[in-house]
């Protein structure tokens, strides 16, 4: 597509339940990125795929936290067990090559009441 | 810890006045350098780059900033803003050998009509 999609746009969920965030990157675009912005704060890195190489899971906050990319396209982020400190915008970005910078998506609004 | 400083939280300007937001990171090394836009309700956008060469970059809308390497700043700079220009404004870096994008706290910038 023209733009990297993100669905739900917003989400509500209740305090433990899982939640399934979807990314569908700009086709093309190998590295794909899943970012966090907390109300008033700067983004928060998540996690990193590029191609087929294992994933860059360094910024993952805990291991509720997990993200599935297939091949060079969709990507789910998983939140399992939420808490109210996870409500926040996660954002997706995908990029050509690290010279490019990001082509970033609405995001997802998750609420955790 | 390594990090991408954005001094100013909230700037409010009126039309036609001046703009410099700062942006100071503290990654060693070659860097590639970014500065993205947010509108109220929209994604992120990329504003500007830099990787090398000429240190003032010209970005769109009439943005510029400027890569001062001895002060590991990354200033952008408007000469006359527009209501319009009403945003969050981003600072980012990427590291040299690294895959992802570091993100400054942001700049909420008001344009008074």
């Amino acid at each position: 597509g023209a733009g990297v999609s993100q669905s739900p746009s917003n989400k509500v969920t209740e305090k433990g339940k899982d939640v399934e965030l979807r990314c569908d990157p700009i086709s093309g675009h190998t590295a794909l990125y899943w970012y966090r912005q907390r109300l008033g704060q700067g983004l928060e890195f998540l996690i990193y795929f590029q191609g087929n190489s294992a994933p860059d899971k360094s910024g993952l906050p805990s291991d509720r936290f997990s993200a599935e990319r297939t091949g060079e396209s969709v990507s789910t982020l998983t939140i399992q067990r939420t808490q109210q400190e996870d409500s926040a915008v996660y954002l997706c970005a995908s990029s050509l090559d690290r010279l490019n910078g990001y082509t970033f998506g609405s995001g997802t609004r998750l609420t955790v009441v | 810890a390594q990090s991408v400083s954005q001094h100013n939280h909230h700037v409010i300007l009126s039309e036609a006045a001046s703009l410099e937001l700062g942006c100071n990171y503290s990654y060693g090394g070659t860097v590639n350098l970014f500065w993205y836009v947010q509108y109220p309700g929209q994604h992120l956008q990329l504003l500007l780059k830099y990787f090398s060469g000429d240190p003032l970059v010209k970005g769109i809308k009439g943005f510029e900033a400027e890569f001062i390497k001895s002060k590991f700043s990354f200033n952008l700079r408007k000469p006359s803003v527009q209501w319009s220009d009403t945003a969050e404004y981003f600072c980012a870096v990427i590291p040299y050998n690294n895959n992802d994008m570091r993100f400054g706290a942001g700049t909420r910038l008001t344009v008074k009509p």
